[in-house]
């Protein structure tokens, strides 16, 4: 099947850093989606990129949809304590719904 | 607006029990994927409900079955659990089964095996 790789896997970084983490694949995805989980909790959608070459923006969240159709990134800009979490890409394998996920990459913040 | 409930939040069973997960989709939703997260890894793709049917399934053996009631709730059973059953489990819901409808995922089930 599909699979996701992520990197970095964790990050440790600054209040007020900016973020840049990226997914890549060895196959081509339609969609590429951007999960948020914080402990405890279900992942969260943050973005959801249709069209190659799409650059779409959530609030301090930025994400691009590689042109490739193979790599997407996420970015952060003016990190703050709640960003901390981990970060998920996701695409459809198969069917719009049946999700393959990538193992995530952990923000951890020094305030 | 209730999200997507999951009950019980926490389970512990034994080796070779049977367990049943359930799950609320959030309102106005009518499909039901379920998801296992293994510590430290993304979600994997169990099997997704729809009009009280299975319409896709992920590589899980069949001790791993599900249900979706007429009011869109759903039920995953998993058969002679294994240790390496324990993990997060993970409903989520949506509108219809094969569109772009954002899935909206619960909180989870931690199920531990011992």
């Amino acid at each position: 099947g599909q699979q996701l790789n992520q990197s970095p896997q964790s990050m440790f970084i600054q209040e007020g850093e900016d973020v840049s983490m990226n997914c890549t694949s060895s196959s081509i995805f339609n969609t590429w989606l951007w999960y948020k989980q914080d402990p405890g909790e279900g992942p969260v959608l943050l973005i959801a990129l249709y069209k190659a070459g799409e650059l779409t923006s959530n609030g301090r969240l930025t994400a691009q949809f590689g042109i490739t159709r193979k790599d997407s990134f996420l970015n952060i800009s003016a990190s703050i304590p709640s960003d901390v979490g981990i970060y998920f890409c996701a695409g459809p394998d198969q069917g719009a719904q049946k999700l393959v996920f990538g193992q995530g990459t952990r923000l951890t913040i020094n305030p | 607006d209730a999200g997507v409930t999951q009950s019980p939040t926490h389970l512990i069973k034994t080796r070779g029990q049977q367990v049943t997960l359930r799950c609320s989709p959030k309102s106005g939703h009518d499909t039901v994927s379920w998801y296992q997260q293994a510590l430290g890894q993304g979600p994997q793709f169990i099997f997704q409900y729809y009009e009280e049917e299975e319409r896709q399934r992920g590589n899980f053996p069949d001790r791993f079955s599900g249900h979706q009631f007429p009011n869109y709730s759903s039920e995953l059973n998993v058969n002679a659990l294994l240790l390496g059953d324990s993990a997060l489990y993970l409903c989520a819901s949506s509108l219809g089964p094969g569109n772009n409808s954002p899935l909206h995922f619960g909180n989870g089930t931690r199920l531990t095996v011992t």
